[in-house]
């Protein structure tokens, strides 16, 4: 079965722009997680999708938002960027929660400039 | 929140070599979970290992969730177990996974 796709793989952006990345899981995993590497931070948790609500939230400002469809796919939206924002943003499916087992997409690394 | 360490930071070997990554978390856990993430970021789940020990071929892992720590063996190493190796473990009640700073291993033919 095909696995997590994200996209776009590469984005490049300018600082006060916004952005938005998309993520579409596995079939039939119902919960979406976002998280943001980079080399400074390593993997920070942003947020979790259930079931079209989210469930669980990082600690990261209001500029940082998500909201997943009915079909399970998720988009999250960074608005008025920052040079800080440039990271690999990560995706990840379970069935129900990560303690089923995260499958990872290849993620998208966003380029602000 | 729960502090997870990850050791060594960085390691390098001939490809042949065994290997053993170490997590130390600083409270209980429920689920704990090993990754490889390869040099173009695809982050790969290895092993599902709240307590005990597993084993995929060359790899393994043990927990040992009373002393608060888990081992990643890697044994006869190839260049393609290169990139970076991740623990994370998740408490009871958010399901959330708190990752470590992970281990960097390069594999040299």
């Amino acid at each position: 079965k095909a696995g997590v796709t994200q996209t776009p793989r590469y984005l490049i952006k300018t600082r006060g722009q916004q952005v938005t990345l998309s993520c579409s899981p596995i079939s039939g995993h119902r919960s979406v997680s976002w998280y943001q590497q980079t080399p400074g931070q390593g993997l920070q948790f942003l947020f979790e999708y259930f079931s079209e609500t989210q469930r669980n939230k990082g600690n990261f400002p209001g500029r940082f938002s998500g909201r997943q469809f009915s079909n399970s796919r998720s988009e999250m939206n960074v608005s008025t960027l920052e040079l800080g924002d440039s990271a690999l943003y990560l995706c990840a499916s379970s069935l129900e929660h990560a303690a089923n087992g995260y499958t990872f997409g290849s993620g998208t690394r966003l380029t602000v400039v | 929140g729960i502090q997870v360490e990850q050791s060594p930071p960085d390691l390098i070997l001939q490809e042949g070599a065994n290997s053993t990554l170490r997590c130390n978390f600083s409270d209980s856990v429920n689920n704990l979970q090993w990754f490889h993430q390869n040099p173009w970021g695809q982050l790969i789940n290895l092993f599902y290992i709240p307590s005990g020990t597993k084993q995929n071929g060359r790899l393994s892992a043990t927990t040992v969730a009373t002393e608060r720590y888990s081992l990643l063996y890697i044994s006869s190493s190839q260049t393609t177990d290169s990139g970076v190796y991740f623990c994370a473990v998740e408490r009871g009640g958010s399901y959330i996974p708190t990752f470590g700073r992970g281990t960097s291993l390069i594999v040299h033919p």
